[in-house]
């Protein structure tokens, strides 16, 4: 099926451990982004990457650095985690110059930090 | 920067009621304005879009008018069904940076019961 993939769809952690989230899209985007959602169901993006390269970084904490080893894989590694970051972790993707068209999202990691 | 405003929830509507869910937003260019649709448990999908002005978006009976005078993309459904029970984003593209990104609203949850 053509979509864009996440993996772990749960995951619960301690403080101060370190996490991966892994994400793989394959429609042939060559964008593709984290968001972060809060309890509230707030979004807000966190990072995107066009073709590897990383193209918006909205004042995250250097704990989380995300990684594209290619463009169809973002994945994002979240050192020493804290208890507010626990939220779920949207994966997206797009083409870029049709950005218009909007973005096709993975189903999410629940990220919970106990 | 841009920002998307959108009625707070929930709504909680009859089945087969009529449905307008407000989003106004400020933007400084001409940006793209889109309706997502988050079910249970799922990631967002997209359910309209609109270019430019004027534009009227519509899937599943929904649509939404892009009226750049009020800036205003307001959501509605003639009658609404248990199953279009979930939370809707309204949200804008914004090329503020020179990269496209979106801009979500807080959203909007609509409860229809039987």
């Amino acid at each position: 099926d053509t979509a864009v993939s996440q993996t772990p769809k749960y995951l619960v952690t301690q403080m101060g451990n370190d996490k991966s989230i892994k994400c793989e899209q394959n429609l042939g985007h060559d964008t593709m982004y984290w968001y972060k959602q809060d309890s509230k169901k707030f979004l807000k993006i966190m990072f995107s990457y066009n073709n590897k390269e990383l193209i918006i970084n909205e004042t995250v904490p250097n704990r989380f650095s995300p990684k594209s080893p290619d463009k169809a894989h973002l994945n994002l590694h979240i050192n020493s985690l804290e208890l507010g970051d626990s939220a779920v972790y949207f994966c997206a993707s797009s083409q870029f110059l049709t950005g218009d068209y909007g973005y096709t999202f993975g189903s999410g990691t629940r990220l919970t930090v106990v | 920067g841009d920002s998307v405003t959108q009625m707070e929830g929930p709504v909680t509507l009859s089945e087969e009621a009529c449905l307008t869910i407000n989003c106004t937003y400020t933007a400084t260019g001409y940006p793209s304005l889109f309706w997502y649709v988050q079910y249970p448990g799922e990631g967002l999908q997209l359910l309209l879009k609109a270019t430019k002005a004027d534009d009227k978006g519509s899937n599943k009976g929904f649509e939404a008018t892009y009226r750049k005078e009020t800036t205003s993309f307001h959501l509605e459904k003639g009658s609404v069904q248990v199953s279009d029970s979930a939370v809707y984003f309204c949200a804008l593209s914004d090329f503020g940076t020179g990269f496209q990104k979106l801009v979500f609203g807080t959203g909007t949850r609509l409860l229809v019961s039987p």
